[in-house]
């Protein structure tokens, strides 16, 4: 699978908005890019994914940008409990599983 | 609704001793894998399953064995427990072979070998 960067971390105030980006210039046409997110002693939660246009669920809403090399997902209010570590991952063929990065630690300030 | 369900939650174990490590899923998902997350770092994929029957070798597979015997049972074996093998363990299962699939993950197995 192709590599995404990401910020090592990242701080916010709760109730304000969350901008977390994730660079991804060798992505190819098929790979599909997947947010997944891990709270403290838990494993990692399903956020939100999407290929080529802009995605949104009740969690988190996901802009790629028009070359597909970079995305970010947003999260739109953000509360205490969205402190976690935050991974972009692309998806291409195969069962294998996910290829995890370290991801960006989000911090939020009450 | 379990979800994914891994036990024990914690163990500790002296090097050379053995253990299998439990996962269960009750989603009736074809696809399970088993993943290691070291301190700080992101998740490993050490097996993973794509059905009953069928395995395969993940990044760091060495060390460790697993079967599948049933849809929803895919226990990690670890034979002889070296330190390196410190590590939280994931289990995770996804219903087909499709990108755009969530993969579902349980809590973990944090496991410590002294």
């Amino acid at each position: 699978d192709a590599k995404t960067t990401q910020p090592n971390s990242m701080e916010s105030n709760e109730e304000e908005p969350v901008h977390l980006p994730c660079n991804h210039s060798t992505i190819s046409g098929t790979d599909y890019i997947h947010w997944y997110r891990q709270l403290p002693s838990q494993g990692p939660e399903y956020v939100i994914h999407g290929l080529t246009s802009n995605v949104n669920n009740r969690m988190a809403s996901l802009a790629i940008a028009e070359d597909r090399k970079s995305s970010t997902l947003i999260l739109h209010r953000a509360t205490l409990r969205d402190a976690a570590v935050y991974y972009c991952i692309l998806r291409g063929g195969g069962a294998d599983g996910l290829t995890f990065g370290k991801g960006t630690h989000l911090i939020i300030q009450p | 609704n379990a979800g994914v369900t891994q036990t024990p939650k914690f163990r500790i174990l002296k090097i050379g001793q053995s253990m299998t490590l439990q996962c269960t899923q009750d989603m009736n998902h074809n696809y399970m894998y088993w993943y290691r997350q070291d301190p700080g770092m992101g998740l490993k994929l050490i097996y993973y399953s794509v059905g009953a029957g069928i395995t395969d070798k993940g990044e760091v597979p060495n060390g460790y064995n697993v079967s599948r015997s049933t849809t929803e049972d895919f226990p990690l074996r670890l034979e002889l427990a070296a330190p390196s093998q410190t590590s939280v363990y994931f289990c995770a299962s996804s219903y087909v072979r499709d990108l755009r699939e969530p993969q579902h993950f349980g809590d973990g197995t944090r496991l410590s070998i002294l």
